[in-house]
């Protein structure tokens, strides 16, 4: 059974890179018929979807949400069997509780998410 | 981008007792919707797909229902641990989560 665990620096400068690394641990990140993605919920507000990277190619396919104009990038670290969120120039907006999510594929009509870390709190502060 | 709306965004209710939770969509869905239960502190958990499939493990007193625009979460009987924020999901075009609603201790 695939486990996720969200790591990284829970305190970001504004204007500065969040980058959070989700570990995977029971199986292969390439073998396990899944697209990984990352999902947020602000203070607050509701849950946010972020983005998501497959494992097809040499580096997978990513898809990201429009809300995040360009400053994500989602990426495989096959080596150490994990995914990594990199979240350029960020504002107080983006503090938020993240998670990591994995989709299995293919999946039936909206059981998009069946697999998620526990998540970790990150704040933007200057 | 398709907007999810829930109503109500908190309700309250006495263990025992029929709640039941309403989830809009901007436009036609079919059955691709989800509803998740978040308690704070740990990872959200998959309740219900397809609209009114209940995910392996999940209690029989929670049921979903719906197509197209209109969906229905409905847990009969609350139980202690039910208390939580439930947020709808559609993967129909992206991921797009409704905004929750809170079940409260009345």
């Amino acid at each position: 059974q695939l486990h996720l665990q969200e790591s990284g620096p829970q305190l970001v400068e504004t204007s500065q890179t969040l980058s959070l690394t989700c570990a995977v641990s029971g199986g292969s990140i390439v073998g396990a018929s899944y697209y990984w993605s990352w999902i947020r919920r602000p203070a607050g507000e509701g849950l946010e979807w972020l983005g998501f990277v497959s494992t097809s190619g040499a580096t997978g396919y990513t898809s990201y949400s429009p809300s995040l104009n360009r400053r994500a990038t989602i990426s495989l670290d096959t080596s150490r069997n994990q995914f990594i969120l990199r979240l350029r120039s960020v504002t107080a907006a983006d503090t938020a509780f993240y998670y990591c999510a994995g989709m299995r594929v293919p999946h039936a009509p909206g059981r998009a998410f069946d697999l998620w870390g526990p998540g970790m709190p990150v704040t933007v502060s200057s | 981008a398709i907007q999810l709306t829930q109503s109500p965004s908190s309700v309250s209710g006495s263990v025992g007792d029929r709640v039941t939770i309403a989830c809009r969509t901007s436009q036609d869905i079919r059955n691709n919707l989800a509803w998740f239960q978040h308690k704070p502190g740990i990872a959200p958990r998959l309740i219900i797909f397809s609209a009114s499939v209940l995910e392996r493990g999940v209690p029989e007193r929670f049921s979903g229902s719906g197509s197209g625009t209109d969906f229905t979460l409905t847990i009969r009987s609350l139980q202690p641990e039910d208390f939580a924020t439930y947020y709808c999901l559609t993967d129909y075009n992206d991921y797009t989560f409704g905004q929750g609603t809170k079940l409260e201790i009345k």
